[in-house]
Formats: C-alpha cells, structure tokens, sequence
C-alpha cells in the first residue's frame, strides 16, 4: 500500500530534550516537506527537500533540522524542544518528475506536547 | 508575497443545497492551486487541482473548483452537499516562477464545513 508514515504518532516531552520524528515514504517520491499545523493558522511549511541531500526552509524553520541521506526517510529534528513547539506536525511527500505541479500525499500526523 | 486566503473559517450548509468554500491567491509567477481535505484525526486529503487548460477543475467525491485569473481566486464547489462532507478544507498554492521559492508550497488557514442533515 502506498503511504507515508510518521513514527511515533503522539509524543509528550519535556523543554530542551531532544527529539526525532521520523517520516518515510514507500512510493519513491524525489519531494518531501515537514508542515505543523496550528488552530487558526492553517499549515506552515517547516523544511522541505527536493531530492537527497537537497533541503531547503519553508516558512518556520527556526528551531528544527531536518535531514535527507535516504530518498524514503526525512526525519524532523528538534534539538532543543520548547512549548511554543507543541503542534500537530505532518509529513508529505510527491513526485517532482522535473514539475511542481504533483499534489502532496500527506502521513496521519504527529501530535507532540512539549512541557 | 505568495499567500493564501480563505476569507472564511466556517461554512454551514443545508444538505442537499450547493456549497463554495472560497480561496484566494498572490504569486509573482503562474499559480499551481490545489484543494485537500482534512477529516477528524486524519492527514490530509488531495481533492483536486489546477495547472493550466480549463478553468473548472473537476475533482474527488464530486467536488470541483473554478480558477478565475481576474479575480485570483480558486473557489471549491459542490451542486449538492453531502453531510459527510463535513470536513477541514484548505487551499494551497505553488508559485512556478523559479525563483527563491522554487518548491515552497503555501496553505490557507482553512475553512470548515458543516452539512447538517
């Protein structure tokens, strides 16, 4: 089945421990993006990666990292968690095939809390 | 700047009757429009899109939306509402001037839509 996973899928944590979630895609997919997703604000693009080893920053990239050393995998990187980190974070994936016009399949989400 | 509206966050409607969930748009180049759809404690959906050709774009579960150049507007439709249409809806769009934000993809705040029966 064609999918994007997201591990774990709800997380609570504690200010300044570090933390990954991991996304992975199983549909060869060059393109792949980290959202979160706040009440009244919609999705914000976080960091997003045209291909391996090729990443860029959307629109709130401040306090994440992300990583791209595999095509499948894209892993969100908080280092020093805060509370205003605590959000619903997706991970989407889409063929480039040289165009940008391929819609997104998106994971289930990830709630995290960060206390 | 490259943004996206949806001037409002809710939207009832009778079952039966038709709905729009409105979506505005500001890019520097051509614009890439896209629907999804989010149900309770679910990624989102893809519903349909818009790349160039004809201005009504025809989409899933009988949804359609209108690109209006003019009015830099790509309203989401549907003739009869269903209540299992109720849903979180966004509008996003990609700018393909290839400039600084080549591959950034903009989401509105989102609209939800209730049908009641």
């Amino acid at each position: 089945e064609a999918q994007v996973t997201q591990n774990p899928r709800y997380l609570i944590t504690v200010t300044g421990k570090k933390l990954t979630v991991t996304c992975s895609q199983n549909m060869n997919h060059e393109y792949m993006s980290w959202y979160r997703q706040d009440p009244g604000l919609g999705l914000r693009q976080i960091y997003y990666s045209m291909n391996v080893e090729v990443t860029d920053k959307g629109d709130v990239p401040e306090g994440y990292k992300v990583s791209r050393k595999e095509k499948r995998n894209f892993p969100l990187i908080l280092e020093s968690p805060s509370p205003n980190q605590t959000s619903l974070y997706f991970c989407a994936s889409s063929y480039l095939r040289g165009k940008l016009n391929n819609e997104q399949f998106f994971g289930p989400g990830t709630r995290l809390t960060v206390l | 700047a490259q943004s996206v509206a949806q001037p409002e966050d809710q939207v009832n409607v009778a079952e039966g009757n038709p709905l729009t969930v409105k979506c505005t748009y500001s890019v520097s180049g051509n614009p890439y429009l896209f629907w999804y759809v989010q149900y309770p404690n679910r990624g989102l959906q893809f519903l349909l899109k818009y790349i160039t050709g004809d201005n009504l774009v025809k989409g899933s579960y009988g949804f359609e939306a209108e690109f209006n150049k003019s009015q830099t507007s790509f309203h989401l439709k549907k003739p009869s509402a269903l209540v299992s249409d109720s849903a979180l809806y966004f509008c996003a769009v990609r700018d393909d001037d290839r400039g600084s934000t080549l591959g950034r993809l903009y989401f509105g705040r989102g609209t939800q839509l209730t049908v009641w029966p």
